[in-house]
């Protein structure tokens, strides 16, 4: 079974700095992976994804990831945060349920926190 | 934008009662998620279905908890009777067959008193 580990329960920053939400996976196979964003008693919304091409990836709010397969990770970073992005972020990868279903599985969750 | 509906959006119950949670899907969407998601953690899935049949429910507390999407279309979850251990946010989402992008709805609240 595959499995995510987002390696920091909370990240604290000041507005206008840069921020790296990391996130490793195990699989033997091929992966699809994403970020999903949650916001205080809402359900999650895609930020990006990564199916296949391109290492890096471009999501909405300047936010970006990097796919490394050979690090199995798939870290989250945006040059320049602002207090708006303060929410719970999730690293999840897809895996086949049988047939051509998926079904994800989510990390614990980053919390981050955009202080003035 | 189409968009994943649930409701209630917030429900409180005393526990041994029956609560029962709504989805409707994303029109076209084939499959059908129930999360469950306990507050400070990541949502692991309940129950998956393509159209009205299940694809997945092997974490489905089976002895209290039921699904289903008779018509292929929208789903109800039900819990019967409620413990205090299924407070927890309960999220609904859905994608096209085969896709391996999923849509979430807004959730549903669920306090446990």
């Amino acid at each position: 079974a595959q499995s995510v580990t987002q390696l920091d329960s909370q990240v604290p920053v000041f507005e206008e700095a840069p921020v790296e939400l990391r996130c490793n996976y195990s699989s033997s196979v091929s992966v699809y992976l994403f970020w999903y964003v949650q916001y205080p008693n809402q359900g999650l919304q895609l930020l990006l994804k990564y199916l296949s091409g391109s290492t890096l990836v471009k999501g909405i709010n300047g936010f970006e990831a990097e796919f490394n397969k050979s690090q199995t990770s798939f870290h989250l970073r945006k040059p320049s945060v602002h207090i708006s992005d303060t929410a719970e972020y999730f690293c999840a990868v897809s895996q086949n349920s049988g047939g051509s279903n998926y079904k994800l599985t989510f990390g614990k969750g980053t919390l981050l926190t955009v202080n003035p | 934008e189409a968009e994943v509906a649930q409701s209630p959006r917030y429900k409180i119950t005393e526990k041994s009662q029956a609560v029962a949670f709504w989805c409707d899907p994303i029109s076209g969407h084939a499959t059908l998620y129930w999360y469950r998601q306990i507050l400070g953690q990541g949502p692991e899935l309940l129950v998956q279905f393509q159209d009205e049949s299940v694809v997945d429910d092997s974490q489905l507390p089976k002895d209290r908890f039921s699904a289903e999407r008779l018509k292929g279309v929208d789903s109800t979850l039900k819990i019967q009777p409620a413990e205090l251990g299924d407070s927890a946010m309960y999220l609904c989402a859905s994608s096209a067959s085969g896709a391996r992008h999923t849509c979430f709805g807004p959730g549903t609240r669920l306090t446990v008193l």
